[in-house]
């Protein structure tokens, strides 16, 4: 079945301790980013990568890292998590950036206290 | 400044009834308006995807039309299924090398029995 995964589903922690976000699709994109989305605010991107080892910030960059050192996973790293970053997080993957649908993993639901 | 505007925020119908969501946009130069729905806790997923040429298309009981000339999109809903209950989001894609999507806050359909 083509999909996006995501792990963990929930996950909450404390302020300062690293964390990462992992991210995979099965269906050889190549274009993949990272949204969070806040009451209100609707999805916002944070990171996108057009293929291997090529990622770039998207609007709401501050505080985050990622990585692709393959086509498949798309890892979110919080190296210093903050309450501010409490939010829910979608990965979404595409044939490439442009006019082609982008498929949205289930969600990760990040609390930091 | 590029921005998508839906409305209303929250909608209440009851169940076999119709409905329209409204999406205004701002975005140009225009390259496609996709509709997508979420299901609370899940991401979003593709209804309907619209082109500059293109000013209706339906997907099942969701019709979506475009007004490329005023900016404006709709969804309609009919005859309306418990399962419709989700957050309806409009995408709306600049049409640049860079090929940015513009997020809507999106419209939360509650249907009632």
């Amino acid at each position: 079945e083509a999909q996006v995964t995501q792990n963990p589903r929930y996950l909450i922690t404390v302020t300062g301790k690293k964390l990462t976000v992992t991210c995979s699709q099965n269906m050889n994109h190549e274009y993949m980013s990272w949204y969070r989305q806040d009451p209100g605010l609707g999805l916002r991107q944070i990171y996108y990568s057009m293929n291997v080892e090529v990622t770039d910030k998207g609007d709401v960059p501050e505080g985050y890292k990622v990585s692709r050192k393959e086509k498949r996973n798309f890892p979110l790293i919080l190296e210093s998590p903050s309450p501010n970053q409490t939010s829910l997080y979608f990965c979404a993957s595409s044939t490439a950036r442009g006019a082609y649908e982008q498929y949205f993993g289930p969600g990760t639901r990040l609390t930091v206290t | 400044k590029n921005q998508v505007e839906q409305s209303p925020q929250s909608l209440i119908i009851l169940e076999g009834k119709n409905c329209t969501l409204q999406c205004n946009y701002t975005v140009s130069p225009f390259s496609n308006l996709r509709w997508y729905k979420q299901d609370t806790g899940r991401g979003p997923v593709s209804l309907t995807i619209m082109t500059f040429s293109e000013n209706t298309k339906s997907n099942g009981r969701y019709t979506a039309t475009l007004d490329a000339d005023t900016k404006q999109s709709s969804l309609h809903i009919t005859a309306s299924q418990l399962s419709d209950s989700a957050s309806y989001i409009c995408v709306v894609r600049e049409q640049t090398g860079a090929n940015n999507l513009f997020f809507g806050t999106g419209t939360r359909l509650t249907v009632i029995p």
